[in-house]
């Protein structure tokens, strides 16, 4: 059974507006980790932003923040403020298990997000 | 931050010949690093996580003798492709384990295996 799923195989956002890239996963655990990872063309996967499973409030990195419904499983990234260099694939992944002890990461199949001028 | 190199970027070598990749990380030790494959528009699949001091642990359906992994210090990690093929013509990342707050994951970026 796939353990990450994002629904958005594409995703079209005009610049300066706001984008949510839907996640959702699939874990018995209590204790695990949610993240973001933007990978641009050049192939590199850059950290966007982690949630844990025990964090009350949702994660903020800059302009990017993670919208964790934890009894409906899902960890939505919002962009606002979409910039023409915000076009890339976009993977979600989570990590099962306690910090530093878990080193199962499991990978979303990506939406790739095209950001329109 | 912390930053993880990945040599070479792209590699082009004839059908037969081996192939290895360095995943070091720069500025931090990484007692776990892993190695994934990426086909053109598709998810990363974990091939295998290397752990410093001891063998790999390869994912099911992966050849170990064909995808030779040595993670000989705690900041160095290889990947060797013996006998490439055409079908092993690929897109290689690696990432390691920050064993700090969080346990993030930091990757390369990447190699770009054609195999002809």
């Amino acid at each position: 059974a796939q353990k990450i799923t994002q629904t958005q195989p594409g995703m079209f956002v005009q610049e300066k507006e706001a984008v949510t890239l839907d996640c959702t996963y699939d874990t018995s655990d209590q204790s695990y980790g949610l993240f973001w990872y933007k990978q641009p063309s050049s192939g590199e996967m850059i950290f966007l932003i982690y949630q844990g499973s025990y964090d009350e409030q949702n994660a903020t990195e800059g302009r990017y923040s993670l919208n964790f419904q934890k009894a409906r499983k899902s960890a939505n990234l919002v962009i606002s403020a979409s910039q023409l260099g915000d076009s890339a694939m976009y993977f979600c992944a989570m990590r099962e298990g306690l910090e530093n002890y878990g080193q199962n990461f499991v990978f979303g199949p990506g939406t790739r997000l095209s950001v329109l001028p | 931050g912390a930053v993880v190199s990945q040599h070479p970027s792209r590699v082009i070598c004839k059908s037969g010949t081996s192939v290895k990749i360095e995943c070091r990380s720069l500025d931090f030790q990484a007692t776990t690093m892993f190695w994934y494959r990426q086909f053109p528009k598709q998810s990363l699949m974990l091939m295998a996580t290397s752990n410093e001091g001891s063998k790999a642990t390869y994912e099911q359906g992966v050849e170990k003798d064909k995808f030779l992994i040595n993670h000989a210090s705690l900041t160095l990690s290889t990947l060797t492709v013996t006998s490439a093929h055409p079908e092993d013509s690929s897109f290689y990342i690696c990432s390691a384990k920050w064993d700090g707050l969080n346990e993030k994951l930091f990757f390369g970026s990447g190699t770009q295996l054609s195999v002809l």
